[in-house]
């Protein structure tokens, strides 16, 4: 089945860091550019991070640049979101997703993350 | 940063009657290639965000054809010819065209 699989998500205290994970299954991972997206409660999607498939190439938004790093393992079929210096704003469900051409075509689930003391 | 602004912040549809979203985005969608790089999506109480339109007009794979797109440049539409109760959830439409990628605000449509 082609699906993906995030995780890791959890309570953190500001200042915190914490490391999502994405499991794809059911397609070819490395051919794939990959993002994560998040929703924070009560407001809208929020693209965050992008990898290219070799892992190669990287892009951020302004509001985790410097604090985030996304990453990849091929061979593991495997996308990461490292966070550190987590702040309340960045409280969200977090969304990892395949990128086809210019849209994302699937999501996984979300992972739930709450800054919080 | 391209601006996605959103109307209306929700709607209350009778099943079976249309409703219409607009999107308007701060600097025109149309790339180099000549491909509008706009985009639908709709996300379900409870699930992950699923891809209704695909620049502009194409219906992805499986959206039912009550489902249409439109607009050009830096206006667009979304219409339901005829809302039925699965359609429940929130809109938002989607750049591509450059990065940061970014999203209208989100219509919230509910059923009477």
């Amino acid at each position: 089945e082609v699906q993906l699989v995030d995780s890791g998500g959890g309570l953190v205290q500001p200042g915190g860091s914490l490391r999502l994970s994405c499991a794809a299954s059911g397609f070819t991972f490395s051919s794939y550019e990959m993002n994560w997206l998040r929703r924070a409660p009560g407001k809208g999607l929020e693209w965050v991070s992008h990898i290219s498939g070799n892992g190669g190439s990287t892009h951020y938004a302004d509001s985790v640049k410097g604090r985030f790093a996304i990453s990849r393992d091929n061979a593991k079929n495997s996308l990461y979101l490292q966070m550190n210096s987590l702040r309340t704003e960045d409280t969200a469900v977090y969304y990892c997703a395949r990128r086809q051409r210019r849209y994302y075509d699937l999501w996984g689930r979300g992972t739930l993350v709450t800054v919080s003391s | 940063d391209i601006v996605m602004t959103q109307t209306p912040l929700s709607l209350s549809v009778t099943p079976g009657q249309p409703a219409s979203i607009s999107c308007k985005s701060s600097q025109s969608l149309l790339d180099g290639d000549g491909k509008t790089y706009l985009f639908w999506y709709l996300q379900k109480p409870g699930q992950s965000p699923q891809l209704l339109i695909y620049e502009v007009s194409n219906r992805f794979s499986g959206v039912p054809d009550r489902f249409t797109g439109s607009g050009s440049g830096t206006d667009f539409t979304l219409k339901i010819s005829r809302v039925e109760a699965e359609d429940v959830g929130v809109y938002y439409c989607m750049q591509s065209i450059q990065l940061p990628l970014t999203f209208g605000g989100g219509t919230k449509v509910e059923i009477k």
